[in-house]
């Protein structure tokens, strides 16, 4: 059973910076590319970034380009999002999220995800 | 980037159908068969129930069905339940690097 544990959320000020991960199990993590995708408070969804599933090549969401890295340890399971320079628009549940070709080239399985607020 | 645009809400009765409708461009939703729905129920986590435009993930009921024609997907939802009142949001395929989502739709079962 494909499960997505999504951690490291929590406050931060204006300007700084965050690490979140996302430990993945019951399925072949190497196999797959994967998803961040953000909803801000009573808003609607806004991905955020991938990664392909060898980490080889990944892409970002303008509003977060040059900002946030995404990154993946596939002997370790787990899917990361450095965030920097933070603003309070970034305040938002991210949630992570698996890409299976077999169900698309879209996020199939999701997180429960992580609250990140940016507030001084 | 801007989002795909559907509409901000929807309404029905149960058992009726209703149509919700995701529209981008020839560069994302026209491009590509790639486009994939989800419901979202609140505090929980977006629920995939279409992908590649037309095709039921596992476990959807067959009341929900996917189509597309030129720049603009849609969803549809025959026999309409109380349990069909959510948020459903469409995301379209935009580079091999890029999606984007719509802004969602809030289907209310009257």
């Amino acid at each position: 059973q494909v499960h997505l544990v999504e951690s490291g959320g929590g406050v931060v000020q204006p300007g700084g910076s965050l690490r979140l991960s996302c430990a993945a199990s019951g399925f072949t993590f190497s196999n797959y590319g994967m998803h961040w995708v953000r909803q801000a408070p009573g808003k609607g969804l806004e991905w955020v970034a991938l990664i392909w599933f060898d980490g080889r090549d990944r892409g970002y969401a303008d509003s977060v380009k040059d900002r946030f890295t995404i990154s993946r340890d596939n002997s370790k399971n787990i899917l990361s999002l450095q965030m920097n320079s933070l603003r309070a628009e970034d305040t938002a549940i991210y949630y992570c999220a698996r890409e299976d070709w077999n169900n698309g080239r879209n996020p199939d399985y999701w997180g429960q995800g992580t609250l990140v607020t940016v507030s001084s | 980037q801007s989002a795909l645009t559907q509409p901000a809400s929807v309404s029905g009765s149960p058992g009726q159908s209703i149509t919700i409708s995701c529209t981008g461009t020839s560069s994302d939703v026209g491009a590509y068969k790639y486009v994939s729905w989800y419901q979202q129920h609140p505090g929980t986590a977006p629920k995939l129930i279409i992908f590649d435009v037309n095709n039921r993930a596992s476990g959807v009921s067959s009341r929900f069905s996917g189509s597309k024609s030129g720049n603009t997907a849609s969803l549809t939802i025959s026999g309409l339940q109380a349990e069909d009142e959510a948020t459903y949001y469409c995301i379209s395929y935009v580079t091999a690097n890029t999606r984007m989502f719509g802004g969602g739709t809030k289907l209310t079962v009257l």
